[in-house]
């Protein structure tokens, strides 16, 4: 049972436009988001997070809104440059209790220069 | 600062044998967390350890173990290897057990089940 789905296995952005990822959660329990970006041969690595008291949280070219009543969050990146192509991960977790992260199937984000 | 490894990083077995992982984590670092990732199903939560004791476990069945060191080194094992268990192992280390501490990933293990 997939608690947080990414439906968009891959995405290609020309260099320089917006890229916007998308990520839905099913359980209401979730209160703490974060994206996660992996490069091939690596492990991921945390790019930007949201507590469900915010609706948008910013770092530089990165942007996370949060959507509570839908259950939905989307990762906006602007601009896009070619080294942001990888693997993105959105993940969730309760702030309380038992805090491990459940993740989505990843987006593969191509950026084309 | 040295980040989180794993070794071996690729591992090639035969179905019915068992095998175990090692992670190092961030010096500093006492917990630590093992991830299954398959293309299907994306990162799934296989347990958390920290101090020694298992905090928290995810829905594997009962061949998946894992056991953490005094020094935070942990372990996973894998009894009677199945096909379906061919996968990028990951581990993650954090200072201790939160939502908002970052956890650091290992770049992960390759094992294949032949």
């Amino acid at each position: 049972d997939q608690q947080v789905k990414q439906n968009s296995p891959s995405l290609s952005v020309q260099e320089g436009r917006i890229s916007i990822l998308n990520c839905d959660y099913t359980n209401s329990m979730f209160d703490y988001f974060l994206w996660y970006k992996k490069y091939p041969a690596e492990g991921p690595t945390f790019l930007i997070s949201i507590s469900s008291i915010k609706d948008k949280n910013e770092d530089g070219r990165f942007t996370v809104f949060l959507n509570k009543s839908a259950k939905h969050l989307s990762l906006h990146i602007v601009p896009s440059q070619p080294g942001d192509s990888a693997v993105y991960f959105c993940a969730a977790t309760p702030q309380t209790g038992a805090n491990n992260l459940f993740f989505g199937t990843g987006t593969r984000l191509t950026v084309i220069p | 600062k040295a980040g989180v490894t794993q070794t071996p990083r690729y591992l090639i077995k035969t179905r019915g044998q068992q095998v175990t992982l090692s992670c190092s984590p961030i010096s500093g670092h006492r917990s630590v967390s093992w991830y299954q990732q398959t293309p299907g199903q994306g990162l799934q939560f296989l347990f958390e350890y920290f101090s020694e004791t298992q905090r928290n476990k995810g829905n594997f069945p009962g061949r998946f173990s894992g056991r953490q060191f005094s020094n935070s080194r942990s372990e996973m094992n894998v009894s009677t290897l199945e096909l379906g268990d061919s996968a990028l192992y990951l581990c993650a280390s954090r200072t201790i057990p939160g939502a908002h501490n970052e956890q650091f990933f290992g770049p992960g293990t390759r094992l294949t089940v032949l």
